[in-house]
């Protein structure tokens, strides 16, 4: 598509449950970033994928955050067990491979989650 | 440490006003920092990038400076309207292939009263 896209743009969860926000990234891109921004806060790296190399998820706040990236085009970000600190804006973005130029760098219009 | 400094948090001018906005950094080595515009619940969308050799970026009546060497840039925003109302986010870009090429600023936010 011409943009990254994500879905749902708005998420309500209940306390416990789990929930799984997606990211659609530009075609061609091979790399891939989530990040969480909570209210008033910048943004917060979560998790990175690069092609077909092992993704970096040193960002990721507990075991209870996983995410995929399936063929190397869509992810999808799963929250288990949601608390209600988790409440965020989840915003990915997708990018050229590194050193290629970052000006292709650009972002989805994010997830709001709210954990009730 | 990498870190971007933003200043003011926040600031409400008039609309038709000008305003300028700060951000300095301690990111090394340095690639390109950039000026993002988030809008309420949507994401961010660049205004300007600016590489080490640029002093000057300008996009309509958004522009940016750089300071390779003092490490700081503002941005400049000219005769503001209601639609500027939105929280603007410094980013710094280090030459590297990790992931952790980003650093971000918490962000000042701008309100435009009319």
């Amino acid at each position: 598509g011409a943009g990254v896209s994500q879905s749902p743009s708005n998420k309500v969860t209940e306390k416990g449950k789990d929930v799984e926000l997606r990211c659609d990234p530009i075609s061609g891109h091979t790399a891939l970033y989530w990040y969480r921004q909570s209210l008033g806060q910048g943004l917060e790296f979560l998790i990175y994928f690069q092609g077909n190399s092992a993704p970096d998820k040193s960002g990721l706040p507990s075991d209870r955050f996983s995410a995929e990236r399936t063929g190397g085009s869509v992810s999808t970000l799963t929250i288990q067990r949601t608390q209600q600190e988790d409440s965020a804006v989840y915003l990915c973005a997708s990018s050229p491979k590194p050193g290629q130029g970052y000006y292709g760098y650009t972002f989805g219009s994010g997830t709001r989650l709210t954990v009730v | 440490k990498n870190q971007v400094e933003q200043s003011p948090q926040s600031l409400i001018i008039l609309e038709g006003k000008n305003c300028t906005l700060q951000c300095n950094y301690t990111v090394s080595p340095f690639s390109n920092l950039r000026w993002y515009k988030q809008d309420t619940g949507r994401g961010p969308v660049s205004l300007t990038i600016m590489t080490f050799s640029e002093n000057t970026k300008s996009n309509g009546r958004y522009t940016a400076t750089l300071d390779a060497d003092t490490k700081q840039s503002s941005l400049h925003i000219t005769a503001s309207q209601l639609s500027d109302s939105a929280s603007y986010i410094c980013v710094v870009f280090i030459s590297s292939g990790s992931a952790r090429q980003l650093t971000f600023g918490s962000g000042t936010q701008l309100t435009v009263l009319p």
